[in-house]
């Protein structure tokens, strides 16, 4: 059973055009929803996360939509660069206030930037 | 301040062998977790470790294993390997609060088994 949808399984994106990768889950119990960057031959890294108390987080280039009663989040790239290729991975976290906690990751989206 | 790392890079066992992988967690950090990475999957936890115990464990077999030392290194071992168990092992560590704290990864162990 996949907890964490994630979509589209790659997408291809021109050079400062906006990258979307969406993502559903099923468990009311998440509370935290971070995005993951990985390189290949890297670990995954934290780009940005959300609370479900916010609507909307914005870093620089990215940002994070969350709709609590759609169960849904997605993660915009503005102005994508080549150096954003990599593989994104959206993930969730079951009771974020307690001491027991494990990241439930999506299956990643391959993005390419082209010049 | 040094991250995460992992030994070895890379891994080629034969089925029905045991292997183990090491992780260092980074400066300031005592909790470690594991994960399985797929070829084009994400990440599955298997366990975590803290305070050399073992908290909290994700949908693996017995034979996946593991160690917490009191330097907050860890190791994960399995038994018995399966064709299926050819994926990239990555561990993350973090500092044990009372609320989620970041995950930070090392670069994987790329185990192979044939």
């Amino acid at each position: 059973q996949q907890q964490v949808k994630q979509s589209p399984q790659s997408l291809i994106v021109q050079k400062g055009g906006i990258s979307i990768i969406n993502c559903a889950y099923e468990n009311t119990a998440f509370d935290y929803f971070p995005w993951y960057q990985q390189f290949p031959g890297k670990g995954p890294a934290l780009l940005i996360a959300i609370r479900p108390d916010v609507s909307e987080k914005k870093e620089g280039r990215f940002t994070i939509s969350f709709n609590k009663s759609a169960k849904q989040f997605s993660l915009h790239i503005m102005d994508s660069q080549p150096g954003d290729s990599a593989t994104y991975f959206c993930a969730a976290v079951k009771n974020s206030g307690g001491s027991n906690y494990k990241l439930t990751f999506g299956k990643g989206t391959l993005l390419t930037v082209n010049p | 301040e040094t991250g995460v790392t992992q030994s070895p890079t890379h891994l080629i066992k034969t089925r029905g062998q045991q292997v183990t992988l090491r992780c260092s967690s980074q400066s300031g950090h005592n909790t470690v977790s594991w994960y399985q990475q797929a070829l084009g999957q994400g990440p599955q936890f298997i366990f975590q470790y803290y305070r050399e115990e073992e908290n909290g464990r994700g949908n693996f077999p017995p034979r996946f294993s593991g160690l917490q030392f009191p330097n907050y290194s860890s190791e994960l071992n399995v038994n018995a390997l399966e064709l299926d168990d050819s994926a990239l092992y990555l561990c993350a560590s973090s500092s044990r609060q009372e609320s989620y704290n970041e995950q930070f990864f090392g670069p994987g162990t790329r185990l192979t088994v044939l």
